[in-house]
């Protein structure tokens, strides 16, 4: 059965303080690791998808990489703004004639100044 | 570029009473999702459609009913509401093409079932 764990919970970081964010998952087939960011309030934004264990893709603070059991999102020296529940999802061979997802609960982020 | 939208965004029932979620996409998608979420349990998808006029169960779809009757919209409907329906309930939609395509969400429609 396809199944994604995210670690930790939560996480509360001083502003400047780098860290990273942990998604273990269990999937026949990978297709496909989403990485979203979910603001309180609004629906998941997607930031970025990862294919094949050794990709790595980055936007602004982010770096997202991927092996083949877990994918990290790297935080680098965060802002308050990047304050948010990062999800991950993702898709396998089951699912993948119709893009469907199976997410994590998600990681809870406070960055404080 | 209004991207997903759905209607309404905040709603109280009555145990037993009926209504209707719209989500409309405006991006041309072929696929379109709805996904309850509740604390601690993640994203769960209801139901879904791959294309005007289809429709398929996800893996909690008891107590919902959809219909895409045209492309851009997909409607989620309650018959009989019940308490254990208060959630979160989001639309998504993704390009039909090739695999592998992110899903893209509407803000929410926050539902409290009395």
């Amino acid at each position: 059965e396809d199944q994604v764990t995210q670690s930790p919970e939560a996480l509360r970081l001083q502003e400047g303080e780098s860290s990273s964010l942990n998604c273990s998952y269990t999937v026949s087939g990978l297709r496909g690791l989403f990485w979203y960011r979910q603001d309180p309030g609004k629906g998941p934004e997607f930031l970025f998808t990862l294919y094949s264990a050794g990709e790595e893709k980055e936007k602004e603070r982010l770096k997202a990489t991927l092996t083949k059991k877990e994918s990290f999102l790297h935080i680098t020296a965060p802002k308050p703004e990047d304050s948010a529940t990062y999800l991950c999802a993702v898709q396998g061979a089951r699912r993948g004639a119709t893009n469907k997802l199976i997410f994590g609960t998600g990681t809870l982020l406070a960055v404080q100044p | 570029n209004a991207g997903v939208t759905q209607t309404p965004k905040f709603r109280v029932l009555k145990t037993g009473q009926s209504m209707t979620l719209l989500c409309a996409q405006d991006m041309n998608h072929e696929y379109m999702y709805w996904y309850r979420q509740d604390p601690g349990m993640g994203l769960r998808l209801i139901h879904y459609s791959v294309g005007e006029g289809t429709t398929a169960k996800g893996e909690v779809p008891d107590g919902y009913n959809v219909s895409r009757l045209k492309k851009q919209n997909f409607l989620l409907g309650l018959e009989s509401a019940a308490p254990s329906q208060t959630s979160v309930y989001f639309c998504a939609s993704s390009d039909g093409t090739g695999g592998n395509q992110p899903q893209h969400f509407g803000d929410g429609t926050r539902l409290s079932i009395l």
